[in-house]
């Protein structure tokens, strides 16, 4: 049973660049959150998605930060015009329902040049 | 506002020790709370969590955490730790019974000399 599939694990862009971020939940989670983490920060909630719903982004940049959770396919947490700032770890977790523990990805390590 | 405050950034100390790390939250209502572990370059791993009962749980990897409702508290421990255990460790928190987002303490690093 494959956990929390999150890539790629490294990713690598240029200020001005897109970075395009996936997440395959566990098998029979239906429920999607990204986190970031900053360094010497810990992790900060960015949003909620369930399948074609997003139902809380409230920790999103108001700006050049989406996301998305497709009927088919993988969550997609997506960064336009990536600047240093948004160097970080973003981690996605899936959950079967909205309560309880969730499993984490290994996350994506994002680093702006 | 809610918050989870972690005191310690950085413990070290020898196997065989003993370990506490301390949590805390500010928040009147209910809460669960969850202690994860983030080895290097891997990804966060729960040890515990705690949403009704019993104030001491235990985990995995032979720690355990007491809720203490009066102090806002839920501190990990474990009696000896190993070297194998060096790895940061975050406390989190579902600020209210229904509540699927967490929130996160800026994490203990903990790093065990053999």
């Amino acid at each position: 049973n494959a956990g929390v599939m999150q890539n790629p694990r490294h990713l690598v862009r240029r200020r001005g660049q897109e970075a395009r971020l996936r997440c395959s939940p566990m098998k029979g989670h239906s429920h999607v959150y990204w986190y970031r983490q900053l360094p010497e920060e810990g992790l900060k909630f960015m949003v909620y998605l369930q399948k074609e719903n997003i139902i809380d982004e409230s920790g999103m940049p108001k700006e050049r930060f989406s996301a998305e959770f497709p009927k088919e396919g993988p969550s997609i947490l997506r960064i336009q015009q990536v600047v240093r700032g948004d160097s970080a770890a973003y981690f996605c977790a899936s959950s079967p329902g909205q309560h309880g523990g969730y499993t984490f990805g290994s996350g994506t390590r994002l680093t702006v040049v | 506002a809610q918050s989870v405050s972690q005191h310690n950034h950085h413990v070290i100390l020898s196997e065989a020790a003993s370990l506490e790390l301390g949590c805390n939250y500010s928040y009147g209502g209910t809460v669960n709370l969850f202690w994860y572990v983030q080895y290097p370059g891997q990804h966060l791993q729960l040890l515990l969590k705690y949403f009704s009962g019993d104030p001491l749980v235990k985990g995995i990897k032979g720690f355990e955490a007491e809720f203490i409702k009066s102090k806002f508290s839920f501190n990990l421990r474990k009696p000896s730790v190993q070297w194998s255990d060096t790895a940061e460790y975050f406390c989190a928190v579902h600020f209210g019974a229904g509540s699927y987002q967490l929130t996160f303490g800026k994490g203990t690093k903990l790093s065990v000399i053999p």
